[in-house]
């Protein structure tokens, strides 16, 4: 079956620190690679999306992902992390046999120290 | 466009009533999903249509749940008789399947049975 693991549940960095957020899939076709962005009492935002090409994929709010097919990951990067990207991110992978139906990780809490 | 629009934002209900969610999809989108979001499990696919008809249903807890879409630009979720348990925020997302694009969420109802 389809799932995502995100294997850490909080992740504590510092302002202007770099930024890596671990996500691992199984899928047994090419997948579809999403991340989401949940601010606290908001929907969740659409980061970034890999559907096929460069493996390297950039986002809005200066986040990119890299897919690495051999590895089954899909991490979020970003160079220098703002106060204001504190919030609970979330991978998800697109199961295409059930019209794109998306399944989400567990996520992971950001907190940024000032 | 305004996004997907979801009302109430904050309902709290007595168990035993009667819970209706309503949902908006951006137009044009062919696919709404709903999903439940707890602390204890994260977020679950409740049900999802693809041109108004349901094509997903096995997240659906039990028979006191019950989703609808009557026309492309409506949908309700709901709960009779709500208990306790089912306090949760309830998102609805729509999309368009032929684009595998991701989807975009509501802002979320936050659900609250005493």
């Amino acid at each position: 079956a389809q799932s995502v693991t995100q294997p850490d549940i909080h992740i504590t960095v510092s302002e202007g620190a770099s930024l890596e957020l671990r996500c691992n899939y199984s899928y047994g076709a090419t997948p579809y690679l999403f991340w989401y962005v949940q601010s606290p009492g908001q929907g969740l935002q659409l980061l970034l999306k890999y559907f096929s090409g460069d493996t390297l994929v950039q986002g809005i709010k200066g986040f990119e992902a890299e897919f690495k097919r051999s590895q089954s990951s899909f991490n979020l990067r970003k160079p220098s992390v703002h106060w204001s990207d504190a919030a609970e991110y979330f991978c998800a992978v697109g199961v295409m046999e059930y019209g794109n139906k998306l399944v989400f990780g567990a996520g992971t809490i950001l907190r940024v120290k000032s | 466009d305004a996004g997907v629009i979801q009302s109430p934002r904050h309902e709290v209900t007595e168990m035993g009533q009667e819970v209706t969610l309503r949902c908006k999809p951006i137009s044009g989108h062919n696919s709404l999903f709903w999903y439940r979001q707890t602390m204890m499990r994260g977020l679950e696919l409740l049900i999802y249509f693809n041109n108004n008809v349901p094509i997903d249903d096995s997240g659906m807890p039990e028979d006191r749940f019950s989703a609808k879409m009557p026309n492309a630009s409506f949908s309700t979720l709901k709960i009779q008789p709500s208990e306790p348990r089912d306090s949760a925020v309830y998102f609805c997302a729509s999309g368009d399947t032929g684009t595998v694009d991701g989807y975009t969420f509501g802002s979320g109802t936050r659900l609250t049975v005493v």
